[in-house]
């Protein structure tokens, strides 16, 4: 059960847009619609951003939002905002009762 | 609103067992289709998903840990629990619990797939030094 990859760092501007992808296998993201994404600020607990893809729990700005097409995931952050400098991980179920995470993404805003 | 707070030792020494206990609070841990998770994050590093416990006992491990790993739950305290045997160095982490939200029930496995983790603890380091 590997990790799932996700590129080390991202970097917008305020307003722009960034994308971070979440590159599995077809066991896990490419299988299940079981895909969720965190964001974590340093020193605090993850929280949850979207869950089963694209869904977002209430509370979450519609500025994130996520997708999915074969093996890879995506959360894609619109109007970017000094408070969503942080780490983002994405996790999918991997079969068999078993979770995967992936490696992290810091995301830096310029 | 549902809060998970874990404890336990914040040492251990290189061999011994690492136990931490999760307490749930604002909720019941016997609702169903909620799994109780542990997850860790090494020192700098990402999160590594532990295993899982539903309220039945029903317990699932991550295969890198199954050897070394028991989780377990007490319902009657409204706590689940996390003993890792055999600790290294390599064990050193940040150690969450969490709730995470079943999906679609396995009618196979006869439990809910597990989806999500809507709840989190605030996390406990423990490092492992002689």
């Amino acid at each position: 059960q590997s990790a799932l990859t996700q590129p080390r760092s991202v970097s917008g501007s305020p307003g722009q847009s960034v994308t971070i992808s979440c590159t599995g296998t077809s066991s896990d993201v490419g299988f299940y619609d079981y895909v969720s994404w965190y964001q974590q600020h340093p020193g605090k607990a993850p929280k949850l951003l979207i869950y089963d893809v694209s869904k977002r729990p209430s509370g979450v700005p519609d500025r994130f939002s996520g997708s999915k097409s074969g093996n890879t995931a995506s959360l894609t952050i619109s109007g970017l905002q000094a408070e969503d400098e942080a780490d983002y991980y994405c996790c999918s179920y991997g079969g068999r009762y078993t979770s995967v995470f992936g490696t992290g993404t810091k995301v830096t805003v310029l | 609103q549902v809060q998970l707070q874990e404890s336990g030792p914040g040492l251990v020494k290189p061999s011994q067992t690492l136990s931490l206990t999760c307490t749930v609070s604002g909720g019941s841990i016997i609702s169903g289709g909620y799994h109780w998770s542990w997850i860790r994050q090494h020192p700098g590093k990402g999160l590594e998903w532990i295993g899982y416990v539903y309220y039945s006992g029903s317990t699932y491990y991550n295969p890198s840990l199954k050897s070394r790993l028991s989780i377990s739950v007490d319902t009657s305290k409204n706590q689940f629990s996390l003993k890792l045997t055999s600790v290294t160095a390599a064990d050193t982490a940040v150690y969450y619990c969490a709730r995470d939200v079943g999906g679609d029930y396995d009618y196979v496995w006869q439990n809910y797939r597990p989806d999500y983790f809507d709840c989190w603890g605030q996390g406990t380091l423990v490092t492992v030094s002689s």
